[in-house]
């Protein structure tokens, strides 16, 4: 079974206004990681968070991260029709910083 | 300092033959992982290695499929007599040495196999 989990699975928003995508994961962590896919691309690291951090921000994304309820969310602000991508949230096994079990991603659509 | 480079992009194989896909990892990186991504799926650890040995290999299916690293040159990831279902992307990665809290892992821009 996934890790992660991410809701919505598609999201489609108009440019300038914000995106939210939430991630649902089932044990502990050390930290959480978001990434993002263009179709057809390779993966961008985006940010982590530690598991002793509840936000964190780095320009335009804001995650936050609810150790209780074993929940992340990733906010990013004032989208741009570039910002169309698959965005993933994963998490390391075993303290392995590599080994990573990915949700299903949030596919989002920045229309013009 | 380059990327995790990964070779070749893309990969076109029939049915029956063999596909080798190649990983470098970034530079200072002694540790390799392979996932897999099938289509509008997420990723799949398959593998994971450091140099001359493989560390977890839970994630690979257990005949056709086989991964090495070794002492120089790349990580290769091997599949023996491809059929269909083997059609994905395959995306390496490389963290360093010490898997800290804050360990990040780099991911290359992945090889896409298609067996037809």
């Amino acid at each position: 079974s996934q890790q992660g989990e991410e809701d919505p699975q598609a999201l489609s928003i108009q440019e300038g206004e914000n995106a939210t995508m939430n991630c649902s994961y089932k044990t502990s962590i050390n930290n959480l990681q978001w990434y993002r896919q263009n179709s057809g691309r390779g993966l961008v690291h985006l940010i982590l968070i530690r598991s002793n951090e509840r936000e964190k921000h780095s320009g335009r994304l804001r995650v936050t991260l609810d150790t209780s309820k074993k929940s992340s969310s990733l906010l990013i602000t004032a989208s741009r029709a570039a910002d169309t991508a698959s965005y993933f949230c994963a998490t390391p096994l075993y303290n392995q910083g590599g080994k990573l079990i990915f949700g299903q991603g949030t596919e989002l659509s920045v229309k013009p | 300092n380059a990327g995790v480079m990964q070779n070749p992009r893309h990969l076109v194989r029939r049915r029956g033959q063999e596909a080798r896909l190649r990983c470098s990892p970034m530079k200072g990186h002694s540790h390799v992982y392979w996932y897999r991504q099938l289509p509008e799926e997420g990723l799949k650890f398959m593998v994971y290695l450091q140099k001359e040995n493989i560390i977890d290999e839970s994630g690979m299916p257990k005949e056709r499929f086989s991964a090495e690293f070794p002492k120089e040159g790349p990580s290769i990831l091997r599949i023996q007599q491809v059929v269909r279902g083997d059609s994905a992307a395959y995306f390496c990665a490389s963290s360093p040495a010490t898997g800290g809290v804050s360990t990040e892992a780099f991911f290359g821009q992945g090889t896409r196999l298609t067996v037809v």
